[in-house]
């Protein structure tokens, strides 16, 4: 089964810094999530990822997919403390099963102001 | 639009007794995904149902079983709680063809 191994676990950050997550896969990516969680709350959607070498930027936050090390990485650019909370990814077990998705155990995030 | 909503959203129950949980999806989306996240184990794929048929079944046991219903609404039920069911369940829906999945802000349940 697909596991994907989120680092670091934790990152305390000033505002204003920036700062990158990683997911890697032990398998092929075939589809790479990216939500954000409140504690406790459901999850926000941020960002899917399809193909090798695929960037997407939403505000300040920008992930990008390095499909050939089976990873990815997310990258929030001057840090507010909006950006706080628990940063998953996840992903599809195979081609087309977007609805079952497997997830990382998160990266929690904590912005000083 | 309405966001996916999850009822109810705290639960205490008593281990043995079993648990009934209900998610409604946003319009228009007839499939619904639901996940288990504990602090341990993280998030977790349960099932998913589309059209009243489950299409996909995560590794859990028989104790976790669910519907949908022709209106999409979704519920899953535990049997015979265990203090290890005690987490966070998430639903999300989906648009036929759609990646996103939309998630609910999840029900949680506290087994003592």
């Amino acid at each position: 089964s697909q596991e994907l191994e989120q680092s670091p676990q934790s990152l305390i950050v000033q505002e204003g810094k920036n700062l990158t997550i990683n997911c890697t896969s032990s398998k092929t990516l075939y589809g790479l999530y990216w939500y954000k969680q409140k504690y406790g709350e459901g999850l926000i959607f941020l960002m899917m990822l399809q193909k090798g070498g695929e960037e997407k930027s939403h505000e300040k936050i920008t992930a990008k997919l390095d499909e050939k090390k089976q990873q990815s990485s997310l990258h929030i650019t001057a840090s507010q403390p909006s950006h706080a909370g628990i940063y998953l990814c996840g992903a599809d077990g195979y081609r087309g099963s977007n609805y079952k998705l497997t997830f990382g155990k998160g990266t929690l995030l904590t912005v000083n102001p | 639009k309405a966001g996916v909503t999850q009822t109810p959203r705290y639960l205490i129950k008593t281990r043995g007794q079993q648990v009934t949980l209900s998610c409604s999806p946003i319009s228009g989306h007839r499939s619904v995904s639901w996940y288990q996240q504990t602090p341990g184990q993280g998030l977790q794929f349960l099932f998913e149902y589309f059209s009243e048929t489950q299409r996909n079944k995560g590794n859990f046991p028989g104790r976790f079983s669910g519907r949908q219903f022709s209106n999409s609404r979704s519920e899953m039920n535990v049997s015979t709680l265990e203090l290890g069911d005690s987490a966070l369940y998430l639903c999300a829906s989906s648009r036929q063809g759609a990646y996103e999945q939309y998630f609910g802000p999840g029900t949680r349940l506290t087994v003592t």
